[in-house]
């Protein structure tokens, strides 16, 4: 079973510039979170997908952060414009349904530079 | 105070050392338990999961669930080289979004 995809997995950006990561989840899962994780720090979760709609993004600084999934599979996250402390790795991770006894898979992640 | 709190370590053992890892909480509605394991530049991989109170064993690893003191813990036994990584303990509740809430992590660092 493949697992999930992420790309790019580096990025270094300048302050304001803006920003995409792009996740492909595993095969057949509904559901679908985006984290950050700053260094030294576990994931926070920024938003979280039930097939196309959104379930939670209560942590998703929506001034500057965006994410889609588009026909409830790939999902696309954007930061327009960055700020220094947007530096982080952004993880995505998928599970089949999302509910309580769901285990989620993380992929490896993108990891953002921004100066 | 954070919902969890986790000693980022770092943490060094000798190769077959019993590591002991620890998280406490402070959600009382929080009923499943992960631990995830995390190596450099990839994302976390869930090692145990286990729900509400007691132990749950694999291998050499055992969860520990002790939800009248809220802590858990992570035993590994006979620890190798390659078990060197930073250990995430995550928890969640059984009802809302399901939405999980990480540990910082500890580093741990098994010496050959």
């Amino acid at each position: 079973e493949a697992g999930v995809a992420q790309s790019p997995r580096y990025k270094i950006i300048e302050k304001r510039q803006s920003v995409a990561f792009w996740c492909n989840p595993i095969s057949g899962h509904a559901t679908l979170y985006w984290y950050q994780q700053i260094l030294g720090q576990g994931p926070k979760l920024l938003i979280q997908f039930q097939n196309n709609g959104v379930v939670d993004d209560s942590q998703l600084p929506k001034d500057r952060f965006s994410a889609e999934r588009l026909k409830g599979v790939d999902s696309t996250l954007k930061i327009q414009p960055a700020k220094l402390e947007d530096s982080a790795v952004y993880l995505c991770a998928s599970s089949f349904r999302g509910t309580s006894t769901d285990t989620q898979y993380f992929g490896p992640g993108t990891r953002l530079t921004v100066l | 105070q954070k919902e969890v709190e986790q000693d980022p370590g770092p943490l060094s053992v000798p190769e077959g050392a019993i590591v002991s890892l620890n998280c406490t909480y402070s959600n009382s509605a929080f009923q499943y338990f992960m631990w995830y394991r995390q190596y450099s530049r990839k994302g976390p991989e869930l090692l145990m999961y286990t729900y509400s109170s007691g132990n749950k064993e694999d291998g050499r690893f055992t969860a520990q669930v002790d939800k009248s003191s809220k802590y858990i813990s992570l035993f590994i036994r006979d620890s190798q080289p390659s078990d060197s990584a930073t250990y995430l303990c995550a928890m969640r509740a059984t009802s809302g979004t399901y939405k999980y809430i990480f540990g910082t992590g500890t580093r741990l660092k098994v010496l050959a």
